[in-house]
């Protein structure tokens, strides 16, 4: 299994406050991924990371900011949070833009009240 | 952009075959993937095609059609620890990622 861990794992909060996930793994891979995943629509892509510094909007980036300050480290943090933004997130890592396989961490259930 | 669709649910018997479609359409293509997701877990990588016609990988194969923006996952001798949500991805070299469709959940009955 590709060493990457996600922490919390689980955390409740209220609707205003902000929120960082954190994403960690142990493969020095270049290439990292926030994704959300809700009931009907499958996993979209929040933010990515193409290396140290360097990170780019996905398809639902309003309300997330990204930042990458080390190579085993990607995080994600809801500014304000929103009932909304209760989903489950995951991280994903990838070796190579060859192929993009990607590997997932366990994932972040969030509920926002 | 992208347009991925699968079928939401799908149900089969445990031993028999089932074949899962994936159509796209998509303003670049690099290859297609295949992912499983079990209920409360994170998905995990099952194929990646990239040139037409079918990769058999044990009880799953993936074929591909890039002419067509048409794929499918087929499950043989289903067991019931295949019950999970089936994700096709398709990968666009130049955007750099993938885009993901909505999965579909096969149910396997005894």
């Amino acid at each position: 299994d590709a060493g990457i861990t996600q922490s919390p794992r689980h955390k409740v909060t209220e609707t205003g406050t902000p929120v960082t996930l954190r994403c960690h793994q142990t493969e020095n891979h270049r290439y990292m991924y926030w994704y959300r995943q809700d009931p009907g629509h499958g996993l979209r892509l929040i933010h990515y990371s193409y290396g140290v510094k360097d990170t780019d909007k996905g398809e639902v980036s309003d309300g997330y900011s990204v930042s990458r300050s080390k190579t085993e480290d990607f995080l994600l943090t809801l500014e304000s949070a929103t009932s909304s933004q209760t989903s489950v997130y995951f991280c994903a890592i990838t070796p190579s833009r060859d192929t993009d396989t990607q590997y997932f961490g366990p994932g972040t259930r969030l509920t926002v009240l | 952009g992208q347009n991925i669709d699968q079928p939401t649910e799908m149900t089969a018997t445990e031993g028999a075959i089932v074949q899962i479609n994936c159509t796209y359409q998509t303003s670049g293509f690099n290859g297609l993937f295949w992912y499983q997701q079990h209920a409360g877990e994170a998905p995990t990588f099952l194929s990646y095609n990239v040139l037409d016609g079918l990769e058999e990988k044990g009880r799953f194969s993936s074929f591909l059609s890039r002419s067509k923006g048409y794929s499918y996952l087929l499950l043989k001798e289903l067991q019931m620890k295949d019950s999970a949500s089936y994700l096709c991805a398709v990968y666009n070299t130049n955007a750099g990622k993938s885009t993901f469709g909505d999965g579909t959940t096969l149910t396997v009955k005894p």
